[in-house]
């Protein structure tokens, strides 16, 4: 019944490490983002994939790496962890980026990831 | 640049009335959006709104005006369980939603 998934929950790791978050939408949504919320509670876009293409990059570090297996689909990997890292990520999807007066984003359930 | 404006925190009684307001400075603008977010969960939506004035949804409004930058949220007859963050967020004419930080709302007995 999920509409917005993500695993795993809670995530502790070593600095310097390669982790995967992976997230999954069954709303039938052409769009899907990620976003880092940090611990003054900003969330800011990290990549928005629309029909497997980036439409959105900020300015990410490119130890981040979005990957979209399929439509429903869009995992985040993460290389040589670095303690600014920790923070919460949420994914989210949306029908269609375009039609904005559809684009209401529904949210995963977030990713606590804590680097040591 | 771009940025929303809301307040930080703000407190209020049980059964009581708020209202939360955002200003926003965006490149464009393709309609405005509420989100709530409890404590270590993800953001809800609450409202959107793209034409000038109010819309209501049970205890819930949101205002709009988009000559001044400005909106609210208004929620009424409050209860323990409003106690939350919210969250203001501007769709640009890029389609970008930019993100206020969110206010804290605490509720009080």
């Amino acid at each position: 019944d999920t509409a917005v998934s993500q695993t795993p929950k809670y995530l502790v790791t070593q600095m310097g490490n390669d982790k995967s978050i992976k997230c999954e939408q069954n709303l039938g949504h052409d769009t899907m983002y990620w976003y880092k919320q940090d611990s003054k509670k900003f969330l800011k876009i990290m990549f928005s994939y629309n029909n497997k293409e980036l439409i959105i990059n900020e300015t990410v570090p490119n130890r981040f790496s979005p990957k979209s297996p399929d439509k429903a689909h869009l995992n985040l990997h993460i290389n040589s962890l670095e303690l600014g890292d920790s923070a919460v990520y949420f994914c989210a999807s949306s029908s269609d980026i375009r039609e904005a007066h559809t684009d209401t984003q529904y949210f995963g359930p977030g990713t606590r990831l804590t680097v040591l | 640049g771009q940025n929303i404006d809301q307040p930080t925190e703000m407190t209020a009684t049980e059964g009581a009335i708020v209202q939360i307001n955002c200003t926003y400075q965006t490149s464009g603008f393709n309609g405005l959006f509420w989100y709530q977010q409890h404590a270590g969960e993800a953001p809800t939506f609450l409202s959107y709104n793209v034409l000038d004035g109010l819309e209501e949804k049970g205890r819930f409004s949101s205002f709009l005006s988009r000559s001044k930058g400005y909106s609210y949220l208004l929620l009424k007859e409050l209860q323990m369980k409003d106690s939350a963050s919210y969250l203001c967020a501007v769709m640009n004419s890029n389609y970008q939603l930019i993100w206020g930080a969110g206010t804290k709302l605490i509720i009080k007995p």
